[in-house]
């Protein structure tokens, strides 16, 4: 268990809808990221926050948005789904927000659009 | 762009065999690099880094030596295991610009050790 957790494991949801990925960091990290897997992009960064604020985007489509809450957890929100966005989505924290110490990745959610 | 290229897979050994998989980066300055490796089904696991020039990275038996020169940040191993099959990943650290502090990664490396 690598202390960060994300919710659900897997999904299965229709082209049009909407879904909501959730993360809770390792404790004492401030900062969360937002990671897509696919066969054919590999890893792609979508988003980071660092104690609530949005720090950095990446690829992220604008159908995609994401929030930290005063908690620190963190919900990562695809709506309009296409089937491409089908993939692992990963979840990672780090005490800072600069990174050079690593990540710590959660076991990912796998979302299927059907 | 950035970037970080790996050699592509899949990698097959035998037990005991030495691993070598090649990784170059493209950066401005000196980046952190990184070795992640994620076994089926898990996430990414952290496996070594090197924050400046010239540091080697190491666990587990791994090793990876920063090379300025060449841009470079192989992943070696002097005797593989089959616990170590695996997929394998090198990151660079972006240091500037509106990502600053988050991974690019390479493609990703699939290890199949057999007994």
């Amino acid at each position: 268990d690598s202390g960060v957790t994300q919710t659900p494991k897997h999904l299965i949801t229709a082209t049009g809808q909407r879904v909501t990925l959730r993360c809770s960091p390792r404790s004492g990290d401030l900062s969360v990221y937002w990671y897509q897997q696919s066969l054919d992009q590999g890893l792609q960064f979508l988003i980071q926050y660092y104690n609530g604020e949005e720090r950095a985007k990446g690829n992220i489509l604008e159908r995609f948005s994401a929030q930290q809450f005063p908690d620190l957890h963190s919900e990562l929100n695809l709506s309009s789904l296409e089937l491409g966005d089908s993939a692992l989505y990963f979840c990672a924290s780090s005490f800072s927000g600069t990174g050079k110490d690593g990540y710590t990745f959660g076991s990912g959610t796998r979302l299927t659009v059907v | 762009g950035d970037s970080v290229t790996q050699m592509e897979g899949p990698v097959t050994l035998s037990e005991e065999a030495f691993l070598t998989i090649n990784c170059t980066y493209t950066a401005t300055g000196y980046p952190s690099l990184f070795w992640y490796v994620q076994y089926p089904g898990e996430g990414l696991q952290l496996l070594l880094k090197a924050t400046k020039a010239d540091d080697k990275g190491s666990n587990k038996g791994f090793e990876a030596t920063y090379r300025k020169e060449t841009t470079s940040f192989h992943l070696e191993k002097g005797s593989v295991q089959v616990s170590d099959s695996a997929v394998y990943f090198c990151a660079r650290l972006m240091n500037y610009g509106g990502s600053q502090g988050n991974l690019i990664f390479g493609k990703g490396t699939k290890l199949s050790v057999k007994p």
